[in-house]
């Protein structure tokens, strides 16, 4: 079992409407919890952290997090072209190295 | 802001060559990462470091070493290029403990030829 499992992609979604990107993790001592954007041919850049149980909302984007379910996501609300990349879920098992996802690609269509 | 510097954005080396990938960092993190990534495959972990001269393998460290003399540079060396050593190398930097993320470098693209 992958220690940070993602929805597979891609997910198509028109402009305006949420993109719903779902994560799961193995370790249940996990603490801290992360979502990057990577754009196509650039490096991660980090967009949420969230480390208790509900919602994180920044912008456009929450973060949801059950640690009883080892379930963490990311909504996209009223999403933009400018949306389109790959999201990468990680989490933190300890103090030093992070755990990724495979990531999930969304294209947002006009 | 947190700046993690890479010293080259694209390179072109030949088969058999020692190459040199430099990473800096200016925000006094303890850890420093380096990766590859290539389609399909996501991240992979190279080698990482949590202190100075000291060093861990990661999942992936055949054909490469690393070196970490000062706290703020953490260099990446292939040995010997080959061209199965193609791909992009991120590195990154975090302080110690569960609640730090990475910041990552914008990336070398690395071709051997």
């Amino acid at each position: 079992q992958k220690e940070v499992e993602q929805n597979s992609g891609p997910l198509s979604v028109p402009e305006g409407a949420i993109a719903s990107l779902n994560c799961t993790y193995s370790d249940r001592g996990s603490q801290s919890f992360f979502w990057y954007r990577q754009y196509s041919g650039k490096s991660p850049e980090l967009i949420m952290s969230i480390y208790s149980n509900g919602d994180k909302e920044d912008g456009r984007f929450t973060a949801q997090l059950n640690k009883a379910s080892q379930y963490v996501s990311l909504l996209i609300r009223d999403s933009q072209p400018s949306d389109s990349a790959t999201y990468l879920c990680a989490v933190n098992p300890n103090d030093y190295k992070l755990s990724f996802g495979a990531g999930t690609t969304v294209t947002v269509r006009a | 802001d947190v700046k993690v510097t890479q010293s080259s954005r694209y390179l072109v080396k030949r088969t058999g060559e020692k190459v040199f990938l430099e990473c800096v960092q200016d925000m006094d993190h303890e850890n420093m990462f380096w990766y590859r990534q290539d389609p399909g495959l996501g991240l992979r972990l190279i080698y990482f470091s949590y202190d100075v001269k000291m060093k861990e393998k990661g999942d992936i460290p055949e054909g490469y070493s690393v070196s970490r003399e000062k706290k703020e540079r953490f260099s990446l060396i292939l040995e010997s290029a080959s061209t199965n050593q193609t791909s992009m190398y991120l590195c990154a930097s975090s302080l110690t403990g569960s609640g730090y993320g990475y910041t990552f470098g914008s990336g070398t693209r690395l071709t051997v030829v």
